[in-house]
């Protein structure tokens, strides 16, 4: 079954710092990888997906993911930190083969101090 | 304007009364796809649906129950809700695979007592 998991459940941040949120997947064939946030009180939107094309991609809103094969890594970043990036962001899965299917990991609440 | 729909937005109801739970899409999407949101656990999904009678289980079926008998809409039912199935609701809709985009609803909050 497809995994993909988030390390840190939070994560706190000053206005204009690094935002680097992880995400590690576990599959023998990396799967299709996407990034979406959820804005209190909303659902979610994607904010961006790889889909084998370039490894490094850009999202709406400044963000950008770097997919590594090599470390089974998407990790999600943005060189500069706004107030209205605080959000939960969820990183999520679809295999190449089989299921087609999103799989979710459990989240980072993202919180951006001024 | 596309979208999903979820009604209703916030349900407070007791053990064992049934209750329904709409989605509906807008945008001629075939993929749809019930996840229920729960802290620490991230979106777990219940049912999907590739089209009109179409479904199958997700993740975490137990004590759920869909139809889609048309495109546009996907009602999730508990039939006999229970404390457990407290939760965040999303329905989500995509064109013809997941693996593209999947928009969702505005979530549907369930309170069982």
């Amino acid at each position: 079954a497809q995994s993909v998991t988030q390390l840190g459940s939070h994560v706190s941040v000053s206005e204009g710092a690094l935002v680097l949120l992880r995400c590690n997947y576990s599959s023998s064939v990396p799967p299709y990888l996407f990034w979406y946030v959820q804005y209190p009180n909303q659902g979610l939107q994607l904010l961006l997906k790889y889909t084998s094309a370039a490894t490094l991609v850009k999202g709406i809103n400044g963000f950008e993911a770097e997919f590594k094969k090599s470390e089974t890594s998407f990790h999600l970043t943005k060189p500069s930190a706004h107030m209205s990036d605080a959000a939960e962001y969820f990183c999520a899965v679809s295999p190449q083969t089989g299921a087609n299917n999103l799989f979710f990991g459990t989240g980072t609440r993202l919180t951006v101090i001024p | 304007e596309a979208q999903v729909t979820q009604n209703p937005r916030y349900l407070i109801t007791v053990t064992g009364k049934k209750l329904t739970v709409t989605c509906s899409q807008n945008m001629n999407h075939e993929y749809m796809s019930w996840y229920r949101q729960d802290p620490g656990l991230g979106l777990r999904q219940i049912y999907y649906s590739m089209n009109v009678e179409v479904t199958d289980k997700g993740d975490v079926p137990e004590g759920y129950k869909v139809s889609r008998k048309e495109k546009r809409n996907f009602p999730l039912i508990l039939e006999s809700p229970s404390p457990n199935q407290t939760s965040l609701y999303f329905c989500a809709s995509s064109p013809w695979t997941f693996r593209t985009e999947a928009f969702f609803g505005q979530g549907t909050r369930l309170t069982v007592v």
